[in-house]
């Protein structure tokens, strides 16, 4: 079974910049999470999707962050415009609707100049 | 602020020999819980979890305990092996939102 897979893997910007991350989650999981982590900290949830709908986003800087799910399936998550505080790795994770348990994808480190 | 929190930072261990890894929780309301391994970039593995109506749980060289009424909990590995060097979380669980501890770098000696 294929896991979560995410991209780019690494991207380097300048504050002010716009970025993208792109997050395609384990099939049939309905659930889908976006996960900020800080270098020595642990993952911060941003956003939880169930299907195509936002069910928290309350951790979600709204002024800069944003995110979607059109289609239920994978995801995107945007950054405009990116301060240096935003470096971080963002990862992605998916659950089955109903479980507790998430798998994660592999991340994005995103560097912030 | 941070509901669950790991009692050490990093964990340095000999080749062979058992680790403990230690995790305090504040919200007694929680009733699930990880641990996840997160090796040098890669996104966290699950490891192991266990429900509040449980207090010990074993899989493949693990084990976690859960001791609810000091609300802590511990993961342990047993014969710690090279590949076992990453970082630890644990996590728990409310209305499947996960809330992560700081993590505990465990470093395996040769």
């Amino acid at each position: 079974e294929a896991g979560v897979a995410q991209s780019p893997r690494y991207k380097i910007i300048e504050k002010r910049q716009s970025v993208a991350f792109w997050c395609n989650p384990i099939s049939g999981h309905a659930t889908l999470y976006w996960y900020q982590q800080i270098l020595g900290q642990g993952p911060k949830l941003l956003i939880q999707f169930q299907n195509n709908g936002v069910v928290d986003d309350s951790q979600l800087p709204k002024d800069r962050f944003s995110a979607e799910r059109l289609k239920g399936v994978d995801s995107t998550l945007k950054i405009q415009p990116a301060k240096l505080e935003d470096s971080a790795v963002y990862l992605c994770a998916s659950s089955v609707t109903g479980q507790e348990t998430q798998y994660f994808g592999p991340g994005t480190r995103l560097l912030v100049l | 602020g941070e509901s669950v929190g790991l009692h050490l930072p990093t964990l340095s261990v000999q080749e062979g020999d058992n680790s403990i890894i230690n995790c305090a929780y504040s919200n007694s309301a929680s009733d699930y819980f990880i641990w996840y391994k997160q090796e040098s970039g890669k996104g966290p593995q699950f490891i192991i979890d266990i429900r509040s109506n449980m207090d010990k749980r074993q899989g493949q060289r693990v084990t976690v305990l859960l001791n609810k009424t000091v609300k802590h909990l511990s993961l342990q590995i047993a014969a710690t092996q090279p590949g076992d060097s990453a970082v630890y979380f644990c996590a728990e669980n409310i209305d499947y939102k996960l809330s992560f501890g700081a993590g505990t770098t465990v470093t395996v000696r040769a």
